[in-house]
């Protein structure tokens, strides 16, 4: 059964001070993995999609780095305004595009 | 933010109600996908289409259903509304190319069953 799990489930830190976010994924034919960002009360924002293993993306103060078993998003120097909660997500298989997400990971962030 | 849009922002339902969410996709997307997200859990894939037709379909019973149109705007509609019911509404847009589908999401529907 496809499966997407992330840790840790929340996470504190102080403005400045880098983390990283994981996503393991069990999954059978990765098409795509994506990262998104969701404010309280709001709709999920896209951040990247990533579709095989050595592949980065950046934007901004966020990395987003994939392996064959798992990502992770690098937080480098974050700001308050950073504080939401990150969304993993695969889409795997040969049975149209049904997306898997995980439960995300919250991140607050203090100044 | 994205194109996509939803309909109502809020609702409050009671246990037996049927409810239509709606959802307006974003321009030059031709399709859309419907997400369930209980507090404090992720989205849980409800169903997708694309030009109008069915694309796939999540673990959730018959009583939610879904239509769209051919301007590719979308309703999900749900019978018999449990307490369980109760959640935030997703809509996502995404224009099918290529090997992987990239999903923009809309504000959300808040629905509460009483």
């Amino acid at each position: 059964e496809d499966q997407v799990t992330q840790s840790p489930e929340a996470l504190r830190l102080q403005e400045g001070e880098s983390s990283s976010l994981n996503c393991s994924y069990t999954v059978s034919g990765l098409r795509g993995l994506f990262w998104y960002r969701q404010d309280p009360g709001k709709g999920p924002e896209f951040l990247f999609t990533l579709y095989s293993a050595g592949e980065e993306k950046e934007k901004e103060r966020l990395k987003a780095t994939l392996t064959k078993k798992e990502s992770f998003l690098h937080i480098t120097a974050p700001k308050p305004e950073d504080s939401a909660t990150y969304l993993c997500a695969v889409q795997a298989g040969t049975g149209g595009f049904k997306t898997i997400f995980g439960a995300g990971t919250r991140l607050f962030v203090k100044a | 933010e994205t194109g996509v849009t939803q309909s109502p922002t809020h609702l409050i339902k009671t246990r037996g109600q049927q409810v239509t969410l709606r959802c307006s996709s974003q321009s030059g997307h031709n399709t859309v996908s419907w997400y369930q997200q209980a507090l404090g859990q992720g989205p849980q894939f409800i169903f997708q289409y694309y030009r109008e037709e069915e694309n796939g379909r999540g673990n959730f019973p018959p009583r939610f259903s879904g239509l769209q149109f051919p301007n590719y705007s979308s309703e999900l509609n749900v019978n018999a509304l449990e307490l369980d019911d109760s959640a935030l509404y997703l809509c996502a847009s995404s224009s099918l190319a290529g090997d992987t589908d990239t999903q923009y999401f809309g504000p959300g529907t808040r629905l509460t069953v009483l």
